[in-house]
Protein backbone atom coordinates (compact mmCIF):
# COMPACT_ATOMS: atom_id res chain seq x y z
CA UNK A 1 0.00 0.00 0.00
CA UNK A 2 0.94 3.22 -0.63
CA UNK A 3 3.18 4.51 2.62
CA UNK A 4 5.36 8.32 2.77
CA UNK A 5 7.18 9.06 5.59
CA UNK A 6 8.49 12.03 6.68
CA UNK A 7 11.59 12.66 8.86
CA UNK A 8 13.85 15.60 9.87
CA UNK A 9 11.77 17.81 12.00
CA UNK A 10 13.21 19.79 14.88
CA UNK A 11 13.70 22.57 16.51
CA UNK A 12 16.08 25.05 14.78
CA UNK A 13 16.56 28.91 15.63
CA UNK A 14 15.23 31.78 13.86
CA UNK A 15 17.36 32.30 10.55
CA UNK A 16 18.29 28.50 10.00
CA UNK A 17 17.92 26.10 8.28
CA UNK A 18 16.46 22.58 7.89
CA UNK A 19 16.40 19.41 5.42
CA UNK A 20 12.84 17.79 5.39
CA UNK A 21 12.95 13.81 3.91
CA UNK A 22 9.85 11.90 2.90
CA UNK A 23 10.52 8.20 1.73
CA UNK A 24 8.11 6.97 -0.39
CA UNK A 25 7.02 2.86 -0.84
CA UNK A 26 3.94 0.97 -2.46
CA UNK A 27 3.79 2.94 -5.66
CA UNK A 28 6.20 4.27 -8.75
CA UNK A 29 7.48 7.68 -7.08
CA UNK A 30 8.95 8.18 -10.42
CA UNK A 31 5.68 8.56 -11.73
CA UNK A 32 3.92 10.88 -9.05
CA UNK A 33 3.56 14.23 -8.98
CA UNK A 34 4.75 15.10 -5.18
CA UNK A 35 3.81 18.51 -2.76
CA UNK A 36 4.68 19.59 0.79
CA UNK A 37 1.79 21.16 3.04
CA UNK A 38 1.70 22.27 6.62
CA UNK A 39 -0.70 22.96 9.29
CA UNK A 40 0.34 25.57 11.89
CA UNK A 41 -1.07 24.66 15.42
CA UNK A 42 -4.09 24.77 15.73
CA UNK A 43 -4.78 26.23 12.39
CA UNK A 44 -5.34 24.93 9.09
CA UNK A 45 -3.58 23.55 6.23
CA UNK A 46 -1.10 25.61 3.50
CA UNK A 47 0.24 24.40 0.21
CA UNK A 48 3.90 25.46 0.48
CA UNK A 49 5.50 23.51 -2.99
CA UNK A 50 5.26 20.98 -5.72
CA UNK A 51 7.04 19.36 -8.11
CA UNK A 52 6.67 17.43 -11.29
CA UNK A 53 7.78 13.66 -11.55
CA UNK A 54 10.89 14.21 -13.42
CA UNK A 55 11.97 17.10 -11.43
CA UNK A 56 11.41 19.58 -14.62
CA UNK A 57 8.84 21.85 -13.19
CA UNK A 58 8.36 23.18 -9.65
CA UNK A 59 6.49 25.44 -7.84
CA UNK A 60 6.07 27.64 -4.80
CA UNK A 61 3.18 29.52 -2.23
CA UNK A 62 4.77 33.03 -2.45
CA UNK A 63 4.89 32.62 1.72
CA UNK A 64 7.92 30.35 1.42
CA UNK A 65 9.68 31.26 -2.61
CA UNK A 66 13.04 31.83 -1.83
CA UNK A 67 13.42 30.49 1.04
CA UNK A 68 12.40 26.90 0.26
CA UNK A 69 13.57 24.27 -2.11
CA UNK A 70 11.98 21.22 -3.37
CA UNK A 71 13.90 18.47 -4.63
CA UNK A 72 13.76 14.99 -5.64
CA UNK A 73 16.10 11.67 -6.01
CA UNK A 74 13.92 9.33 -7.49
CA UNK A 75 16.59 6.63 -7.24
CA UNK A 76 16.20 6.69 -3.76
CA UNK A 77 12.09 6.87 -3.52
CA UNK A 78 12.72 10.31 -2.02
CA UNK A 79 11.04 13.69 -1.49
CA UNK A 80 13.20 16.38 0.66
CA UNK A 81 12.14 20.14 1.25
CA UNK A 82 15.29 22.66 2.01
CA UNK A 83 14.28 25.75 4.81
CA UNK A 84 16.14 28.38 4.43
CA UNK A 85 15.93 31.51 6.37
CA UNK A 86 13.26 30.02 9.21
CA UNK A 87 10.79 32.58 10.94
CA UNK A 88 8.73 32.04 13.72
CA UNK A 89 5.86 31.59 11.70
CA UNK A 90 7.60 28.58 9.69
CA UNK A 91 6.53 26.82 13.11
CA UNK A 92 4.28 23.75 11.78
CA UNK A 93 3.70 20.52 11.05
CA UNK A 94 4.92 19.37 7.46
CA UNK A 95 3.71 16.78 5.35
CA UNK A 96 4.76 15.50 2.14
CA UNK A 97 1.78 13.90 -0.26
CA UNK A 98 1.05 12.78 -3.29
CA UNK A 99 -0.85 14.54 -5.79
CA UNK A 100 -3.11 12.54 -8.57
CA UNK A 101 -4.97 15.21 -11.27
CA UNK A 102 -5.96 19.20 -9.86
CA UNK A 103 -6.05 19.34 -5.97
CA UNK A 104 -6.19 15.50 -4.95
CA UNK A 105 -3.62 14.90 -2.57
CA UNK A 106 -4.67 10.95 -2.41
CA UNK A 107 -1.84 9.99 -0.09
CA UNK A 108 -0.17 12.27 2.90
CA UNK A 109 2.67 11.32 5.39
CA UNK A 110 1.86 11.19 9.45
CA UNK A 111 3.42 14.64 9.38
CA UNK A 112 6.91 16.08 11.16
CA UNK A 113 6.96 19.10 13.45
CA UNK A 114 9.15 22.00 12.90
CA UNK A 115 9.30 24.48 15.44
CA UNK A 116 11.35 27.75 15.13
CA UNK A 117 12.33 29.20 18.26
CA UNK A 118 15.36 30.78 20.10
CA UNK B 1 -6.21 34.20 0.64
CA UNK B 2 -7.28 30.87 1.93
CA UNK B 3 -11.76 30.30 1.14
CA UNK B 4 -14.01 30.79 3.69
CA UNK B 5 -15.82 28.08 5.68
CA UNK B 6 -17.43 28.20 8.61
CA UNK B 7 -15.94 27.94 11.82
CA UNK B 8 -18.05 24.92 13.00
CA UNK B 9 -21.28 23.36 12.13
CA UNK B 10 -23.18 20.53 14.90
CA UNK B 11 -26.32 17.96 13.78
CA UNK B 12 -27.25 15.00 15.86
CA UNK B 13 -26.65 11.58 14.10
CA UNK B 14 -28.88 10.68 11.34
CA UNK B 15 -29.06 14.44 10.50
CA UNK B 16 -27.14 16.10 7.29
CA UNK B 17 -24.85 18.82 7.57
CA UNK B 18 -23.84 21.26 4.72
CA UNK B 19 -20.41 22.79 4.47
CA UNK B 20 -19.85 25.69 2.16
CA UNK B 21 -16.73 26.69 0.87
CA UNK B 22 -16.62 30.53 -1.14
CA UNK B 23 -13.37 31.12 -3.26
CA UNK B 24 -13.88 33.42 -6.55
CA UNK B 25 -13.28 33.51 -10.08
CA UNK B 26 -9.75 32.66 -10.34
CA UNK B 27 -10.04 29.13 -8.00
CA UNK B 28 -13.23 27.36 -6.99
CA UNK B 29 -15.61 29.23 -10.07
CA UNK B 30 -12.90 28.86 -12.86
CA UNK B 31 -11.76 25.01 -11.84
CA UNK B 32 -13.67 22.10 -11.72
CA UNK B 33 -11.22 20.50 -9.21
CA UNK B 34 -12.45 21.20 -5.43
CA UNK B 35 -11.56 18.32 -3.72
CA UNK B 36 -12.04 17.65 0.23
CA UNK B 37 -10.32 16.72 3.47
CA UNK B 38 -11.26 15.08 6.70
CA UNK B 39 -8.51 15.23 9.55
CA UNK B 40 -9.49 13.98 13.23
CA UNK B 41 -7.45 14.89 15.91
CA UNK B 42 -3.68 13.90 15.87
CA UNK B 43 -4.01 12.71 12.60
CA UNK B 44 -2.77 13.40 8.50
CA UNK B 45 -5.74 14.51 6.60
CA UNK B 46 -7.51 12.60 4.26
CA UNK B 47 -9.38 12.79 0.72
CA UNK B 48 -12.99 12.25 0.80
CA UNK B 49 -14.08 14.13 -2.33
CA UNK B 50 -11.85 15.57 -5.31
CA UNK B 51 -12.99 16.88 -8.64
CA UNK B 52 -15.73 18.39 -7.00
CA UNK B 53 -18.00 15.40 -6.36
CA UNK B 54 -16.18 12.18 -7.14
CA UNK B 55 -15.41 9.73 -3.88
CA UNK B 56 -12.28 8.09 -3.29
CA UNK B 57 -12.58 4.26 -3.42
CA UNK B 58 -13.96 3.14 0.40
CA UNK B 59 -15.15 6.63 1.03
CA UNK B 60 -19.00 6.00 2.71
CA UNK B 61 -21.86 7.59 0.10
CA UNK B 62 -23.14 9.62 2.63
CA UNK B 63 -20.17 12.38 1.55
CA UNK B 64 -21.18 14.07 -1.76
CA UNK B 65 -19.48 17.30 -3.12
CA UNK B 66 -21.29 19.86 -5.80
CA UNK B 67 -20.42 23.27 -6.72
CA UNK B 68 -22.28 26.76 -8.02
CA UNK B 69 -20.71 29.39 -9.52
CA UNK B 70 -17.39 30.25 -6.91
CA UNK B 71 -19.28 28.22 -4.15
CA UNK B 72 -18.47 24.70 -3.27
CA UNK B 73 -20.40 22.52 -0.87
CA UNK B 74 -19.32 19.53 1.10
CA UNK B 75 -22.77 17.48 2.67
CA UNK B 76 -22.35 14.63 5.04
CA UNK B 77 -25.79 13.01 5.25
CA UNK B 78 -26.83 10.73 8.04
CA UNK B 79 -24.04 11.70 10.20
CA UNK B 80 -22.21 9.35 12.37
CA UNK B 81 -20.04 9.86 15.21
CA UNK B 82 -17.25 9.13 13.44
CA UNK B 83 -17.55 11.82 11.16
CA UNK B 84 -16.84 14.34 14.18
CA UNK B 85 -13.72 16.00 12.82
CA UNK B 86 -12.08 19.03 11.08
CA UNK B 87 -12.84 19.40 7.14
CA UNK B 88 -10.95 21.17 4.77
CA UNK B 89 -11.59 22.21 0.83
CA UNK B 90 -9.03 23.15 -1.75
CA UNK B 91 -9.24 24.20 -4.53
CA UNK B 92 -6.85 24.41 -7.83
CA UNK B 93 -6.15 28.48 -9.16
CA UNK B 94 -3.84 28.12 -11.93
CA UNK B 95 -0.88 29.99 -11.36
CA UNK B 96 -0.65 30.06 -8.16
CA UNK B 97 -1.91 26.14 -8.08
CA UNK B 98 -3.72 24.79 -4.89
CA UNK B 99 -5.63 27.12 -2.13
CA UNK B 100 -6.98 25.40 1.28
CA UNK B 101 -10.39 26.65 3.20
CA UNK B 102 -9.68 27.80 7.05
CA UNK B 103 -11.60 24.83 7.98
CA UNK B 104 -14.52 23.55 9.60
CA UNK B 105 -15.11 21.32 12.68
CA UNK B 106 -17.87 19.05 12.69
CA UNK B 107 -19.53 18.31 15.99
CA UNK B 108 -22.03 15.40 15.92
CA UNK B 109 -24.09 16.18 19.51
Amino acid sequence: QVQLVESGGGLVEPGGSLRLSCTASGFTFSDAYMTWIRQTPGKGLEWLAYISATSDYTIYADSVKDRFTIFRDNAKNSLYLQMDSLRAGDTAIYYCARIRGYANFDSWGQGTLVTVSS
Amino acid sequence: SALTQPRSVSASPGQSVTISCAGTSTNVGAYNYVSWFQQHPGKAPKVIIYDVNKRPSGVPDRFSGSKSGNTASLTISGLQAEDEADYYCCSYAGAHPYVFGSGTKVTVV
